[in-house]
């Protein structure tokens, strides 16, 4: 009973680096977010999708990609990593129907830009 | 816009002693969801609650209740006769509504309840 699987669950990267935060759910959800958690703070949106192909942006989407190209998997890539990007990652999902459905969590991955 | 204020960032009890965690939200939505996460401190989130802003009627579970009042955009959280287990931070959230449902999310900052043996 995976429910939502992050990797890597640790990383750390150099300035100008890039790389991808993997996500996949194996409970038949439409609907699959990205947060970032800093230090002391909410988690903040930064992309969210409905479905394969269909994405939108969240409240912190700058320096970030996505693409949803099967229901199972939700790609987060960071293209040139800043210090800013320095925080906790998590991905979520739910089900598409009816309203306000609770949101599953993954176990966050931990991303540090030096 | 949708704001979530978790005016608590710390609360630290005796074990035993009951607990209430705050939460005031704003929202020009007439149907919206509340929630509230649990993060222990390995760092998941674990789904508490939620409630839609039709039914007004408190809720218990255990040893958790919650307050839901829309007269005052509140919905407290209170844990009776605390355990240590209970020690995390925990975050009341808001859906809010989008052209595909009441989906996207806003946290509070959290309350960090710390609960002394």
């Amino acid at each position: 009973n995976a429910g939502v699987t992050q990797t890597p669950k640790f990383r750390i990267l150099k300035i100008g680096q890039s790389m991808t935060l993997q996500c996949a759910q194996d409970m038949n959800h439409n609907y699959m977010y990205w947060y970032r958690q800093d230090p002391g703070m909410g988690l903040k949106l930064i992309y969210y999708s409905v479905g394969a192909g269909i994405t939108d942006k969240g409240e912190v989407p700058n320096g970030y990609n996505v693409s949803r190209s099967t229901t199972e998997d939700f790609p987060l890539r960071l293209e040139l990593a800043a210090p800013s990007q320095t925080s906790v990652y998590f991905c979520a999902s739910s089900k598409n129907r009816d309203g306000g459905q609770p949101q599953h969590f993954g176990d966050g991955t931990r991303l540090s830009i030096l | 816009a949708q704001k979530v204020t978790q005016a608590q960032t710390e609360i630290s009890v005796v074990e035993k002693e009951d607990v209430t965690l705050d939460c005031v939200y704003e929202t020009r939505d007439t149907t919206y969801y509340l929630f509230w996460y649990k993060q222990p401190p390995s760092g998941e989130l674990v789904f508490l609650i939620r409630r839609n802003s039709f039914d007004e009627q408190n809720e218990i579970s255990g040893r958790y209740s919650w307050n839901f009042q829309k007269s005052t955009s509140s919905f407290n959280f209170t844990i009776t006769a605390s355990q240590v287990v209970d020690s995390a931070v925990y975050f009341c959230a808001l859906s809010e509504a989008t052209t595909f449902g009441n989906e996207k999310l806003t946290f509070g900052t959290g309350t960090r309840l710390t609960i002394i043996p």
